[in-house]
């Protein structure tokens, strides 16, 4: 069965420093990759999403992710966080069944930044 | 005001009491689902609908219906809660091309 495994379930961070939120995926066909952000109290929100093409995706927020198919991952990172990022990232993927998208949803990784 | 609407936000309950989870909708989307959230176990898909005429069940629908009212709304119920259903609940949507999820706020449900 298709997975989403992301391997850091809390990260605490420094202000102004850099972050990398790791996620791996199972899958031998085609699927779409995405990061949702959950802020406290929130629901999720769609941070940015890879479909085809460049590899490299960004956020407007200064976030970026990078498809690697050879490892299967699609690890997100920000050079420099920010308080305000304080929040749970929950990588995601989906892929066609039988012509139904299912989407995936890995256990989500907290981030916490330190002032 | 939100494009998904989910309530109550929070309800408190018995066990063995029904509760409806409701759902409502101005994106105009015809596919709805409902997912729980619980710690460490990130979100898992319990029923979703294509259209009102369609309602298929998610990997965890045990102890769970739904109703699709109408392309809007979308209802889950549980039928008798047991504290182990205590979770949050999101309502989600998503357009013709499914690429991206819209997510309400989320309904925190505590069976006692």
């Amino acid at each position: 069965a298709q997975s989403v495994t992301q391997l850091d379930s809390q990260v605490p961070v420094f202000e102004e420093a850099p972050v990398e939120l790791r996620c791996n995926y199972s899958s031998s066909v085609s699927v779409y990759l995405f990061w949702y952000v959950q802020y406290p109290n929130q629901g999720l929100q769609l941070l940015l999403k890879y479909l085809s093409g460049s590899t490299l995706v960004e956020s407007i927020n200064g976030f970026e992710a990078e498809f690697n198919k050879s490892q299967t991952s699609f690890h997100l990172r920000k050079p420099s966080v920010h308080i305000s990022d304080t929040a749970e990232y929950f990588c995601a993927v989906s892929r066609t069944t039988s012509g139904t998208y299912k989407y995936i949803f890995g256990t989500g990784t907290r981030l916490k930044v330190l002032a | 005001d939100a494009d998904v609407t989910q309530t109550p936000r929070n309800r408190i309950t018995k066990t063995g009491k029904r509760i409806m989870l409701e759902c409502s909708q101005t994106k105009g989307h015809d596919r709805m689902y409902w997912y729980r959230q619980d710690p460490g176990l990130g979100l898992r898909l319990i029923y979703y609908s294509f259209d009102v005429k369609d309602i298929n069940k998610g990997e965890i629908s045990d102890g769970y219906s739904v109703s699709r009212q109408a392309q809007a709304k979308f209802s889950l119920s549980l039928e008798s809660a047991i504290p182990n259903q205590t979770a949050l609940y999101f309502c989600a949507t998503s357009d013709h091309d499914r690429v991206k999820l819209f997510f309400g706020e989320g309904s925190r449900l505590t069976v006692l």
